[in-house]
């Protein structure tokens, strides 16, 4: 069974401070996304990543692949307050039928 | 059209009632899912529908019953449920290969009284 875990489950830092996301997975895939989810909200789609080494980057994040270390990370550079949220990874273990296993999570507050 | 559109936004139900959630997609997706989503808790994987047939059911009470009338439509029809069946409901869509990701809709409140 596939499990997916996020490391830390909470964080909480300064805006214009730098710091990571880890996602670790238990199986072998080469299928990962980023969301982020406000309260309340549904997700959002940050990043979709699709093989090993894929680095992509939007505004102040970016998340890398890591298929033979089965991690992930989401880099956050130069915090701001807008930045708060759940933000989860999902993996898809292949197989007949794609599905996405989420992980545990990781509430980002950045105090101002 | 780049959206899943999700109704009710909101819905509270007693526990002898039956209602029944919707999901739509015009993006042409081949598979559609349901999440359930409890408060401060992961997205939790109930069922999958892969080309209208249902491909992944996660062990779902039968009080949750999935319906996928056409490529562009799907249902999950409540009844009998629980006050612990209260949570986020949402309905994503995916094209075949999943390249390009998964599409979230904006979700069912729930509240079984």
């Amino acid at each position: 069974e596939l499990k997916v875990e996020q490391n830390p489950l909470f964080l909480s830092m300064q805006e214009g401070k730098n710091y990571t996301i880890y996602c670790n997975y238990s199986t072998t895939s080469d299928r990962l996304y980023w969301y982020r989810q406000d309260p309340g909200k549904s997700l959002e789609s940050l990043f979709v990543l699709l093989s090993n080494g894929a680095v992509k980057q939007e505004g102040r994040l970016m998340a890398s692949l890591d298929t033979k270390a089965r991690l992930s990370t989401l880099h956050i550079t130069a915090a701001v307050h807008d930045l708060s949220a759940t933000y989860f990874c999902a993996v898809d273990p292949g197989g007949a039928t794609n599905k996405l296993i989420f992980g545990t999570g990781t509430l980002l507050a950045v105090q101002p | 059209d780049t959206e899943v559109t999700q109704t009710p936004k909101h819905l509270v139900m007693g526990m002898t009632n039956k209602k029944s959630l919707k999901c739509e997609q015009h993006m042409g997706h081949r598979a559609m899912y349901w999440y359930k989503q409890k408060a401060k808790k992961p997205p939790e994987l109930m069922f999958v529908y892969s080309y209208e047939k249902l491909s992944i059911n996660e062990s779902v009470p039968s009080r949750f019953s999935p319906e996928c009338p056409n490529s562009s439509l799907l249902n999950l029809h409540l009844h009998a449920l629980q006050p612990e069946d209260s949570a986020l409901y949402l309905c994503a869509s995916s094209q075949d290969g999943t390249n390009y990701g998964y599409t979230f809709g904006s979700g069912t409140r729930l509240t079984v009284v």
